[in-house]
């Protein structure tokens, strides 16, 4: 079945250091992706998306990257704040294109 | 800020009983999720909801049912509840006709004793 996946559980890294979170998505027909964060007791909060058609996307402090040859997404985050410590999930179309499918999910832990 | 709601926002029940789940959203939205979500897992769709009358199961086999009569209001209903439904629900919106941003309500922890 299809399935969209984080390559580690957690990840953590210094106050101000670059992020890097990352996802394979297995569905090749799927043309929108989007990231979330979900912070502790609270529903997933949307953070950037892109569409099949663009292989970049920047936001403030985020950017987004999306590799179609290797199914691959990225999520950077530039001069992480301990207010980024959260769980991130990509999501996907699913192929039945009903709605977004999620992925496990990254945890990251931002020291000061 | 999404303006997506949900009731309860934490219940402990006992097996055996009926529960409902609140959603409202004031977005006018037409289309309406329900996912399921173990801590720290991924989120697994259970129904979703195009419109008013609409309504379909997602991915993941669910024993709760939904409704969907008033556009603003997506309850989820558990007619007999099990300590296998403990989990986190959380209810989301998103408009247009194509796919879009989910906006996400806070959640209801359910715990069945």
């Amino acid at each position: 079945g299809e399935s969209v996946g984080l390559h580690l559980p957690t990840l953590s890294v210094q106050e101000g250091d670059n992020s890097i979170i990352n996802c394979a998505y297995s569905n090749s027909a799927s043309d929108y992706f989007i990231w979330y964060k979900q912070e502790s007791g609270k529903g997933p909060q949307f953070i950037i998306d892109i569409r099949s058609n663009m292989d970049k996307r920047q936001g403030q402090r985020v950017t987004v990257l999306l590799n179609k040859t290797v199914k691959h997404l990225s999520l950077q985050i530039a001069a992480t704040q301990p207010g980024d410590s959260a769980v991130y999930f990509c999501a996907e179309i699913g192929q039945a294109g009903t709605a977004l499918i999620f992925g496990k999910g990254t945890t990251l832990s931002v020291s000061s | 800020e999404a303006d997506i709601y949900q009731t309860p926002r934490y219940l402990v029940i006992g097996t055996g009983k009926k529960i409902t789940l609140e959603c409202s959203q004031t977005m006018g939205h037409d289309k309406m999720y329900w996912y399921q979500q173990d801590p720290g897992m991924e989120l697994h769709l259970i129904h979703y909801s195009y419109g008013v009358n609409s309504t379909e199961k997602g991915d993941l086999s669910s024993e709760s049912t939904v409704s969907r009569i008033r556009t603003e209001h997506f309850p989820l209903t558990l007619e007999s509840a099990r300590p296998s439904h403990t989990s986190q629900y959380l209810c989301a919106s998103s408009e247009g006709t194509g796919f879009g941003e989910l906006f996400f309500g806070e959640g209801s922890r359910l715990t069945v004793l």
